[in-house]
């Protein structure tokens, strides 16, 4: 079974500063990794996901997040934040094969202040 | 095109009884996923469905089950209602034979809560 760690529940920073949201994972096996992000009472959108090749996966709304193989970590950076950002961010994984479901972490709340 | 949606959007029962919450694909999505987000916590997984035929189940008991229409739309059954179904559960949509490599589109959800 896999399992996904995010290690910040909240995150404060202030607009136009960079930020970097942690998300650890453990697998025995090969994984795919993914970040979603969910604003108020709506469903979650897709920001990024690694299958393969570079590690350095850039999604959208100018985040980015590397794929780091020997310490199981994904973790999503943005150079600029805005208010529009803020929201709850969710780091998933899943296998590369068999069961088709997401591993959801706990989630970490940006909030973007002026 | 129109996106997922889900009804309906908020609904309260009493403990003991059964619920059912409606999902309608992205057209032309032929694939939908189920989850369970329980107040703070991220998504869990309960099933998938593809073409009509169950997909894959998460840890649930056998009190919740789905049904996939031709349409692909979809349905969440949810028998003997506990105090700790309380959730959002989210639907999600996708085209192809469900491989999570296929980006999963989510709808806004259904805010359950049991007393």
């Amino acid at each position: 079974a896999q399992s996904v760690t995010q290690l910040d529940s909240q995150v404060p920073v202030f607009e136009e500063a960079p930020v970097e949201l942690r998300c650890n994972y453990s697998s025995s096996v090969s994984v795919y990794l993914f970040w979603y992000v969910q604003y108020p009472n709506q469903g979650l959108q897709l920001l990024l996901k690694y299958l393969s090749g570079s590690t350095l996966v850039k999604g959208i709304n100018g985040f980015e997040a590397e794929f780091n193989k020997s310490q199981t970590s994904f973790h999503l950076r943005k150079p600029s934040v805005h208010i529009s950002d803020t929201a709850e961010y969710f780091c998933a994984v899943s296998r590369d094969t068999g069961r088709r479901a997401l591993t959801f972490g706990s989630g970490t709340r940006l909030q973007v202040q002026p | 095109e129109t996106g997922v949606t889900q009804s309906p959007t908020h609904l309260i029962k009493t403990r003991g009884q059964q619920v059912t919450l409606r999902c309608s694909s992205q057209s032309g999505h032929n694939t939908v996923s189920w989850y369970q987000q329980a107040l703070g916590q991220g998504p869990q997984f309960i099933f998938q469905y593809y073409r009509e035929e169950e997909n894959g189940r998460g840890n649930f008991p056998p009190r919740f089950s789905g049904l996939q229409f031709p349409n692909y739309s979809s349905e969440l059954n949810v028998n003997a209602l506990e105090l700790d179904d309380s959730a959002l559960y989210l639907c999600a949509s996708s085209l192809g034979s469900g491989g999570v490599q296929e980006t999963q589109y989510f709808g806004p959800g259904t805010r359950l809560l049991v007393l």
